[in-house]
């Protein structure tokens, strides 16, 4: 019965470095979408799992960015070689139906990413 | 190419006003419209969630109109409360044809409830 979980809250990484993401989404929920959030800014879209199948990766800034979602449940955003533009709230959400269509997205409280 | 537009920036009232945010988004082309709520240091939470056949959604001091045509979107606030402190956010779902499975906000009314 518990809402999205991201872990974790807070990620400081060096520049450079490698970093991973986690995302639990609602059980039972089809679909998952992954977002940055710049400061003062609306999220923007990067990412979409359709069960564990990515149908939409148009918002990926680069092929620095890799999403993956296995078993259709958990799913991990990774970014490689990170740089200082990298720095933002990485949130994820998941919706009951397919393309959140008909029903609204629920979202986590997001990874805060800072890359020294 | 999609775009939301958010209207004012920030917003400051005192307890017990009656206020409206505005949103407008340049295609009438969309499959529903949401308006979110956002706490610092948190996440979005899901207010109302307008399908573009419908005009508007009520849940209990808020509603939400949607006039597809001219693209817009209002969310009213009856007799605010310092509670209401926030970020609120409008986001589009356009078909899949055009946007992919993108969803468009825009950069949000920062509202701040005096008491």
């Amino acid at each position: 019965g518990a809402g999205v979980s991201q872990s974790p809250r807070y990620k400081v990484a060096k520049r450079g470095q490698d970093v991973a993401l986690r995302c639990d989404p609602i059980s039972g929920h089809v679909s998952l979408f992954w977002y940055q959030q710049a400061l003062g800014q609306g999220p923007e879209f990067l990412t979409y799992f359709q069960n564990e199948a990515q149908l939409d990766k148009s918002g990926l800034p680069s092929d620095r960015f890799f999403a993956e979602r296995p078993e259709g449940s958990v799913s991990t955003l990774k970014i490689q070689r990170t740089q200082q533009e990298d720095s933002a709230v990485y949130l994820c959400a998941s919706s009951l139906d397919q393309g959140a269509i008909n029903q609204p997205q629920h979202f986590g409280d997001g990874t805060r990413l800072s890359i020294l | 190419k999609q775009e939301v537009t958010q209207i004012p920036a920030a917003l400051s009232v005192p307890e017990g006003e009656n206020l409206v945010l505005n949103c407008s988004f340049t295609d009438s082309a969309i499959y529903n419209l949401q308006w979110f709520r956002q706490d610092p240091g948190k996440g979005l939470t899901s207010l109302l969630l307008i399908q573009s056949s419908q005009r508007e959604q009520t849940s209990g001091r808020l509603n939400a109109s949607l006039d597809k045509s001219s693209g817009r979107s209002t969310l009213y606030i009856a007799a605010s409360q310092p509670g209401d402190s926030a970020t609120y956010l409008c986001a589009v779902r356009p078909p899949r044809g055009t946007g992919g499975f993108k969803t468009i906000f825009g950069a949000g009314t920062r509202l701040f409830v005096k008491a």
